[in-house]
């Protein structure tokens, strides 16, 4: 069974670009959650989707957004890159079930604005 | 944990030896825990969880203990290997709140020396 694929691995972009990071989660899971994960930092909540619909979003401004589509996937958008946005960019799709919440995460995009 | 900028807290240990890892979490009414393991150009996987109702779970070479008293939490790591190296998150939240509220500690880098 596949795990969480994202793609592309690396993106490289300048400042003002907008970048797009796409995400397929694991087949059967319909929630997905967006985290960034700065140099040296922990995993920061960016937006959580589930069945379609953006069910939360982390303190982030409005030019990170994002959609999950019918399948399931999602893409995440980040719209006039600033140098500070350059991370990596996990995805996670949720496993519920028998009192346990298990996050599985794919490889991740790292973004380098520049 | 605390946040140490781009620096990020680091255990050295030998080839075979124990490893302990520890972290402080925030809140005092969290009841689930979760320790994940980040290994150099992946996501995020899961080792271990716990509720607030256990002090103590063991899995496969993993142990982790919960002190509520002083809101603590470590990983402890068996007979540790080479590739064990990788950061190590702890994770806190509520058992049966969003998922989206959970919340990273900055990580733990293991280096196994062998």
């Amino acid at each position: 069974e596949a795990g969480v694929t994202q793609s592309p691995t690396h993106l490289i972009k300048t400042r003002g670009q907008q970048a797009t990071l796409r995400c397929s989660p694991i087949s059967g899971h319909t929630s997905v959650y967006w985290y960034q994960q700065a140099l040296g930092l922990g995993l920061q909540f960016l937006l959580w989707y589930d069945e379609g619909e953006e069910r939360n979003r982390g303190n982030f401004p409005p030019r990170f957004s994002g959609r999950q589509f019918p399948n399931y996937s999602s893409e995440l958008n980040v719209n006039a890159l600033e140098l500070e946005d350059s991370a990596l960019y996990l995805c996670a799709s949720l496993h519920q079930g028998n009192r346990v919440e298990k996050l599985f995460f794919g490889s991740g995009t790292q973004l380098s604005v520049l | 944990g605390e946040s140490v900028g781009l620096h990020l807290p680091t255990l050295s240990v030998q080839e075979g030896d124990n490893s302990i890892i520890n972290c402080a979490y925030s809140n005092s009414a969290s009841d689930y825990f979760i320790w994940y393991k980040q290994e150099s150009g992946k996501g995020p996987q899961f080792i271990i969880d716990i509720r607030s109702n256990m002090d103590k779970r063991q899995g496969q070479r993993v142990t982790v203990l919960l002190n509520k008293t002083v809101k603590h939490l470590s990983l402890q790591i068996a007979a540790t290997q080479p590739g064990d190296s990788a950061v190590y998150f702890c994770a806190e939240n509520f058992y049966g709140g969003a998922t989206n509220k959970l919340i990273f500690g900055t990580g733990t880098l293991l280096a196994v020396q062998p």
